[in-house]
């Protein structure tokens, strides 16, 4: 079965950390850009970051750059979103996404989603 | 940085309606435009990428149109379950998303 699912969401103080977790299954996940999506309670959407296929290359939101780190774990099947001094405005659902492109070329449309981690920073 | 409005806001509309939604780009953007669906405590989903291709296993009511600056999704006959938010999106190295269009049952 073709699916993300995402995990690794909680409560965290403002400042802390948190890492989330995006296992993959049904689909040849080392030859797949990833991205990371966020979505605040009740608001839109932000694309947050990205990773290249092999993990060469990533590039993220202003909004999170410095603070967060977009990896992957192609053995695994795995991508991963560590993310570090926690602000309040980072409370949302987080999805980890594909990118439709697939076969190592980069489309920036987001062709399958996980069903979303809440990571909610309060203190 | 290129900034996508959607309108309306709320359509309220009845099933078997025609919905057009509309999404305008402040600059043009060419057809790098998505349209995504989401319903309350799902993820998005992909309905149309390049202004006008539908995704895979999208129905055909579906159809997406324009180029440039102006983009229109529009759902041909209104079925139950595409009563949801939609929003649109810019194909970029740093997508952003419209803020989104909530088709309503009337």
């Amino acid at each position: 079965q073709v699916q993300l699912v995402d995990s690794g969401g909680g409560v965290v103080q403002p400042g802390r950390s948190l890492r989330l977790s995006c296992a993959a299954s049904g689909f040849t996940f080392n030859s797949c850009a990833m991205h990371w999506v966020r979505q605040a309670p009740g608001k839109g959407l932000e694309w947050v970051a990205i990773i290249s296929f092999d993990g060469s290359n990533k590039y993220y939101a202003d909004s999170v750059k410095g603070r967060f780190t977009i990896s992957r774990d192609n053995s695994n099947n795995t991508l991963f979103l560590q993310m570090n001094s926690l602000r309040a405005e980072d409370t949302a659902v987080y999805y980890c996404a594909r990118d439709l492109g697939g076969s190592f070329y980069v489309d920036w449309y987001f062709d399958l989603w996980g069903r979303g981690t809440l990571v909610t920073v309060s203190s | 940085e290129i900034v996508l409005t959607q309108s309306p806001a709320t359509l309220s509309l009845s099933p078997g309606d025609r919905a057009t939604l509309s999404c305008r780009a402040s600059q043009s953007i060419s057809r790098s435009l998505a349209w995504y669906q989401q319903k309350p405590g799902q993820p998005p989903r992909l309905l149309i990428y390049d202004a006008s291709n539908r995704a895979t296993g999208i129905p055909a009511r579906f159809t997406g149109s324009g180029s440039g600056t102006d983009f229109t999704l529009t759902i041909s006959s209104l079925e139950p379950e595409d009563f949801a938010v939609y929003y649109c999106q810019r194909r970029s190295n740093w997508p952003p998303f419209g803020g989104g269009t909530k088709v309503e049952i009337k």
